[in-house]
């Protein structure tokens, strides 16, 4: 059955460290992959996306990910956390086959300490 | 700038009685998504219109139902309300039924509470 899964419900940094929040997601052809941040009581917005071009995608507020096929993941990076990054993060897919929606990952929570 | 823009912010209901949240787009997309997210959970698709083509995910409650008049708006209706209706809705659009290049753009969502 196609998943897609997000380690980590909840990861905790320091400001100016490295952030890393992974997804994986299993189905025997790559889906379109996208990331998106949720603010306290505010809607989502898109971070950046994996539509089959380049494999490292670079998004907005100094996100990146890398779409690894022999890995199945997506992992968001950034180099050095801020405090404003601290929000929920989803991982979502497309699926290739059918005309299936956006389905999200479980989401991961940032907690950037001072 | 073009947008999606949800009403209102913040909704308090009375337990069984019904309730209208709405959406709008100035973005002319053609597809327009209801997702339900409930506290500390990922958003859950409740339906979608494909232009005027409704689809409705196999799970959604009958309590809940929604109307498109036309492109720019839509709205869901949730005719009993519960105590588990509570949550945060979500309206999004994508410029077609994949939505595979561009992903969804999502509005700021509207609290219901249900008291």
């Amino acid at each position: 059955a196609q998943s897609v899964t997000q380690l980590g419900s909840h990861v905790s940094v320091s400001e100016g460290a490295l952030v890393l929040l992974r997804c994986n997601y299993s189905s025997s052809v790559p889906p379109y992959l996208f990331w998106y941040v949720q603010y306290p009581n505010q809607g989502l917005q898109l971070l950046l996306k994996y539509t089959s071009a380049a494999t490292l995608v670079k998004g907005i507020n100094g996100f990146e990910a890398e779409f690894k096929k022999s890995e199945t993941s997506f992992h968001l990076t950034k180099p050095s956390a801020h405090m404003s990054d601290a929000a929920e993060y989803f991982c979502a897919v497309i699926w290739n086959s059918g005309n299936t929606p956006l389905v999200f990952g479980k989401g991961t929570r940032l907690s950037v300490i001072a | 700038d073009a947008m999606v823009i949800q009403n209102p912010r913040y909704q308090v209901t009375q337990f069984g009685k019904p309730v209208t949240l709405s959406c709008s787009q100035t973005l002319n997309h053609n597809v327009m998504y209801w997702y339900q997210q409930k506290s500390s959970q990922a958003p859950k698709l409740l339906f979608h219109y494909y232009d005027k083509d409704f689809n409705n995910e196999a799970d959604t409650p009958d309590n809940f139902q929604s109307r498109r008049p036309n492109t720019s708006f839509c709205f869901l209706d949730i005719r009993s309300p519960g105590l588990g209706d509570a949550a945060m809705y979500l309206c999004a659009t994508s410029r077609d039924r994949r939505g595979r290049l561009e992903g969804y753009t999502f509005g700021s969502g509207t609290r219901l509470t249900v008291v």
